[in-house]
């Protein structure tokens, strides 16, 4: 059972435009959700992260927006760069566990 | 900071090998590292925890024999993949979580091993 659902699968975004990957999920327990980003043949590199006490973090031009009541939360790339274009995984772990529960995964392209 | 450093970053190497994963966290103490494998275009898939000098717990239908994990000291995780074959090629990858007190410190990732099995 996928405990944190992901989508879109992919996602093709001009230059400048804003790229927009949504996660949602079931488990209320979960308190703490970051995003990865992997490039081709490397690790995820953990990019920002939010807990559910807040409904918006931002940083330079990566915005997680969170809504608790519906159990979403989404990335938001504003100005989207060619640099971007890699696969953007959400995660979502709760208080006391090791686990981290990733989503299926976003492979993002930014065309010049 | 929060480097960690996994190796080697590609193996390729007969049916029968048994191949040793390094996972070392650079510039920090980790009290837990994990061991993921992912599948081209694929998800990370947890194949188990192992916490500092003690024996690591695994996911439901990874085979602890055929895995086997070591976490020797705090910046050092190894994972073996014993007598391997075709289907154990894939792309392995380690994260470290930090020392401190405080639920849910990030996991650092290192940057994976493909295996490649003949």
């Amino acid at each position: 059972q996928q405990q944190v659902k992901q989508s879109p699968q992919s996602l093709i975004v001009q230059k400048g435009g804003i790229s927009i990957i949504n996660c949602a999920y079931e488990n209320t327990a979960f308190d703490y959700f970051p995003w990865y980003q992997q490039f081709p043949g490397k690790g995820p590199a953990l990019l920002i992260a939010i807990r559910p006490d807040v409904s918006e973090k931002k940083e330079g031009r990566f915005t997680i927006s969170f809504n608790k009541s519906a159990k979403q939360f989404s990335l938001h790339i504003m100005d989207s760069q060619p640099g971007d274009s890699a696969t953007y995984f959400c995660a979502a772990s709760r208080a006391g566990a090791n686990n981290l529960f990733f989503g299926t995964g976003t492979r993002l392209t930014v065309i010049p | 900071g929060a480097v960690v450093s996994q190796h080697p970053s590609w193996v390729i190497c007969k049916s029968g090998t048994s191949v040793k994963i390094e996972c070392r966290s650079l510039d920090f103490q980790a009290t837990t590292m994990f061991w993921y494998r992912q599948f081209p275009k694929q998800s990370l898939m947890l194949m188990a925890t192992s916490n500092e000098g003690s024996k690591a717990t695994y996911e439901q239908g990874v085979e602890k024999d055929k895995f086997l994990i070591n976490h020797a000291s705090l910046t050092l995780s190894t994972l073996t993949v014993t007598s391997a074959h075709p289907e154990d090629s894939s792309f392995y990858i380690c994260s470290a979580r930090y020392r401190e007190t405080g639920y849910n410190q990030p996991q650092h990732f290192g940057d994976g091993t493909r295996l490649s099995i003949l």
